[in-house]
């Protein structure tokens, strides 16, 4: 069974610091990862994937991950974090033979002026 | 395109009442799915439609809750008879099976059953 886990509840960071938010996943065979982004209200929206070649991913509104096969790992960066880049993320997995994305828990970020 | 759209956006009931949520998936999307969203259990996967036909309901809480597909762009999460515990956020999904580019989701209704 797949599985993902996000070991923080809360990241707060100041404003033009870097960003990062953790996530590790469990899957058999290779992964497709995915970064999804909760606004208040909202529902969740797409930032990136990956799903083979270049281990480090670019996605919408500056933030990257990288791929890390070793550490089973694909954290969420983002180089200078912005007030408006508080809100809810959540880290997902699916099998390449598996049709139902497994999600983490989530992780609130808060970004202070 | 609109994007996966979910009516309605907010729904505030009496427990006993049937609830009747819809979702209108994104043109040519095969996959579909229902989550509902809530403080102490996260994101959880109700039920997944492919090409129209339930494929795993096992994410159901009980028989009080049911789902359709008629056709390719339209589903319905009803629950009958809604209690309080319903209250939650549910979000409807679609995706086309094949392309792993994850899934579109929907704004999500919100429900409350007082």
């Amino acid at each position: 069974a797949q599985s993902v886990a996000q070991p923080e509840d809360q990241v707060n960071v100041a404003e033009g610091n870097p960003l990062t938010v953790k996530c590790t996943y469990s899957v058999s065979g290779n992964p497709y990862l995915f970064w999804y982004v909760q606004y208040p209200n909202r529902g969740l929206q797409f930032l990136l994937k990956y799903i083979t070649g270049d281990n480090l991913v670019k996605g919408s509104y500056g933030f990257e991950a990288e791929f890390n096969k070793s550490q089973t790992s694909f954290h969420l960066k983002k180089p200078s974090a912005l007030v408006s880049d508080s809100a809810l993320y959540f880290c997902a997995v699916l099998g390449a033979n598996d049709y139902k994305l497994s999600f983490g828990a989530g992780t609130t970020v808060t970004v202070r002026a | 395109d609109a994007g996966v759209i979910q009516s309605p956006r907010h729904e505030v009931t009496e427990m006993g009442q049937e609830v009747t949520l819809r979702c209108k998936p994104i043109s040519g999307h095969n996959s579909l799915f229902w989550y509902r969203q809530t403080m102490m259990r996260g994101l959880e996967l109700l039920i997944y439609f492919n090409n129209n036909v339930p494929i795993d309901d096992s994410g159901m809480p009980e028989d009080r809750f049911s789902a359709k597909m008629p056709n390719a762009s339209f589903s319905t999460l009803k629950i009958q008879p809604s209690e309080p515990r319903d209250s939650a956020v549910y979000f409807c999904a679609s995706s086309f099976q094949g392309q792993n580019y994850g899934y579109t989701f929907g704004s999500g209704t919100r429900l409350t059953v007082v």
